[in-house]
């Protein structure tokens, strides 16, 4: 499977700032995707990261907030915006390979607001 | 209603014994199955996927699904310590473009 490297891994930040976060992949990758965990829940889609187009955003999430790039068929950023303490949680990129394959995951940001 | 459930545990194993972890989702039209395995502080790792009914192996693990019923399960044989983990459920409901689901998480220990 692909190697997803994502930036940073762990990261505290003051409350009102945003935070960009990376997930690079060392092959093509059909689709991206970024998940939010909370503390002690299971995972959540925020989006679909398009190439060259405007994420697919889940209910409950706007580009305002989250806003999402993706350039090419490798790299994908997700953007926390205005960050507030219900912000903390671990954000995970994910990518199919192949349409008919298993999504895998990034290691993970892991996101503190003070 | 929640799409895809899970018993969130905890389920406790001895060493040695098999782990029986179920999950039911609502979607019929659901497409592909999944069971991730997350350690704590780690980032979600896929264990199994199937997509027709029936069984399908893979060492010691085994998943199950049945389509009719909705549900689909993960055994675990001959359970061992480093088996202690969050197993999570996921289902692509039908008609998305792949995106995952995920049920709350079963976590399973396993007592020496």
């Amino acid at each position: 499977s692909a190697v997803i490297s994502q930036k940073p891994s762990r990261d505290i930040c003051q409350r009102g700032t945003s935070l960009t976060i990376q997930c690079q992949v060392d092959s093509q990758v059909t689709m991206m995707f970024w998940y939010r965990q909370q503390p002690g829940q299971s995972l959540t889609l925020i989006a679909t990261a398009n190439q060259g187009s405007e994420a697919t955003y889940e209910s409950g999430f706007v580009i305002d907030k989250f806003p999402i790039s993706r350039p090419n068929l490798t790299f994908s950023t997700l953007t926390v915006s205005n960050m507030s303490p219900e912000d903390s949680s671990i954000y995970l990129c994910s990518v199919l390979g192949q349409v008919n394959q298993p999504q895998h995951f990034g290691d993970g940001t892991r996101l503190s607001i003070l | 209603q929640k799409e895809v459930e899970q018993n969130s545990g905890p389920l406790s194993v001895p060493e040695g014994a098999i782990a029986s972890l179920n999950c039911t989702y609502s979607d019929r039209g659901s497409q592909s199955f999944f069971w991730y395995r997350q350690y704590s502080g780690k980032s979600p790792e896929l264990i199994m996927f199937i997509y027709s009914n029936g069984d399908k192996e893979d060492g010691r693990f085994t998943a199950q699904l049945n389509k009719a019923s909705q549900y689909v399960s993960l055994l675990i044989r001959d359970s061992q310590p480093s088996d202690s983990a969050t197993y999570l459920c996921a289902v692509t409901p039908g008609g998305s473009a792949r995106q995952l689901t995920f049920g709350s998480g079963t976590q399973l220990t396993v007592l020496p």
